[in-house]
């Protein structure tokens, strides 16, 4: 089945030591999303991608970066975690072909959550 | 500055009844909304949508409603299943392959 998966589910890191989030995705969506989400709170946009263009949120803390080697693929990379980045990590991907439904709908993986210790 | 509220954290709901989950926007020009559902340990997935252009959509045992003037949408689940307990997202773009703007979530409870 076409899906988009996260790896790990669950991570654990040190306050301060970087860390990587991967997302793969087999729906060949051009559209790439990360999203965070604390809990009980909305998911956060951080960044996405249309196809290798990059768009990063106004309140994305430069401390979060992102890489998109190729369609299949997109990370996300915590350079100095801090105890406020624990939380749940949200990818999704979305068509960019299609009418207005199918490009609104996004696919999300499971997500990664994150402990920061 | 929430632009998507979902004012009700929780909702327990008889099986068999009508479950329905409130939503509210401030940005008018949010012209397509959406539900997810997310279940424990897995990623939201897509449950019904509608257009702006629209007031109803139905899709088996849901449907949502669209009040523009109100700036308000609601999901109807009936009858409610045991199944459909989960946390429910409301989310709504501007238009196409632009991102999403989420709810908290309302998390639903059937009750058998």
């Amino acid at each position: 089945d076409a899906m988009v998966i996260q790896n790990p589910r669950y991570q654990v890191t040190q306050f301060g030591k970087p860390v990587t989030l991967s997302c793969s995705q087999t729906l060949n969506h051009n559209v790439m999303y990360w999203y965070q989400q604390k809990s009980s709170q909305a998911p956060k946009l951080l960044f996405h991608y249309y196809d290798k263009d990059f768009n990063n949120e106004a309140d994305t803390p430069d401390n979060f970066q992102s890489r998109r080697p190729n369609t299949s693929f997109c990370f996300l990379d915590i350079r100095s975690p801090g105890l406020g980045d624990a939380a749940m990590y949200l990818c999704a991907t979305s068509r960019d072909t299609g009418g207005v439904l199918a490009k609104n709908i996004q696919y999300f993986g499971a997500g990664t959550r994150l402990s920061v210790l | 500055d929430q632009q998507v509220k979902q004012n009700s954290p929780s909702l327990s709901v008889q099986e068999g009844r009508i479950s329905i989950l409130n939503c509210d926007y401030t940005n008018s020009m949010f012209d397509y909304f959406l539900w997810y559902k997310k279940y424990p340990a897995e990623g939201p997935t897509f449950l019904i949508s509608i257009s702006s252009i629209k007031d109803k959509n139905e899709d088996g045992r849901f449907t949502v409603f669209l009040n523009k003037s109100a700036k308000h949408l609601s999901l109807h689940i009936v009858p409610s299943q045991p199944g459909d307990s989960a946390v429910y997202f409301c989310a709504a773009s501007l238009s196409g392959n632009t991102p999403l703007v989420f709810g908290k979530g309302t998390r639903l409870s059937v009750i058998a």
